[in-house]
């Protein structure tokens, strides 16, 4: 069955570049169709997408954030890494990663807090 | 690329039927059936409920269902349960190859 797991830091502090990981099982991202987004969540507030990465090692990025992102993958450790640099305050929020390309994205890691705070 | 427009809360009692709204826009809901919907109870990871506008993966019972008109999605839930509650978010892929969700629709049963 598929599952991910997203982790990194739970607390980063202004101005910091954030490092997070997920690693995933039960499918391979060297699959033809197989892709890894990112998506995070501030308390009480809506999902927000943020990048996604697919087989082909094609990047996307959200429009607002795409000059602070960037994704990669380790197909040999089933990873996938998003770095997002200048951390602010307002960044604190619960990041998942989900597997699933342009139809949906259909399975979810449990997510990892972030607190942006100095 | 902003929100897609979603009610805030809605709300039902056992048995009943309900319908949330998605609207977003000619370049996303409006010209893709890559709409998809999600269940999100208190301090857990969303779930897929509906994808291609209408599809439901396995697991996922036939009392939800989706449709769109335009640019406008809709998810509905029959047979409401108490279960149900939750947060449901709407997504859709988007002519600037990214992809949107919903602000989030808190459904409430009575």
């Amino acid at each position: 069955q598929v599952t991910l797991r997203e982790s990194g830091p739970a607390l980063v502090k202004p101005t910091q570049t954030l490092t997070l990981t997920c690693t995933f099982s039960g499918f391979s991202l060297s699959t033809s169709g197989m892709c890894v987004s990112w998506i995070r969540q501030p308390p009480g507030k809506a999902l927000e997408w943020l990048a996604l990465i697919d087989w082909n090692d094609d990047k996307y990025y959200s429009t607002s954030l795409k000059t602070r992102l960037t994704i990669s993958k380790d197909t040999s450790k089933n990873q996938v890494v998003l770095t997002m640099t200048n951390m602010d305050p307002v960044d604190t929020a619960t990041y998942y990663c989900a597997s699933g390309c342009v139809d949906a994205f259909d399975f979810w890691g449990q997510g990892t807090l972030v607190s942006v705070s100095s | 690329q902003s929100a897609l427009t979603q009610p805030a809360s809605v709300s039902g009692s056992p048995g009943q039927s309900i319908t949330i709204s998605c609207t977003g826009t000619s370049s996303d809901v409006g010209v893709y059936n890559y709409v998809s919907w999600y269940q999100q109870h208190p301090g857990k990871a969303p779930k897929l409920m509906i994808f291609d506008v209408s599809k439901r993966p396995s697991g996922v019972s036939n009392r939800f269902s989706g449709s769109k008109s335009g640019n406008t999605a809709s998810l509905t839930i029959s047979g409401l349960q108490a279960e149900d509650e939750a947060d449901y978010y709407c997504s859709s892929y988007t002519s600037s190859s990214t992809w949107v969700f919903g602000g989030g629709t808190e459904l409430t049963v009575l």
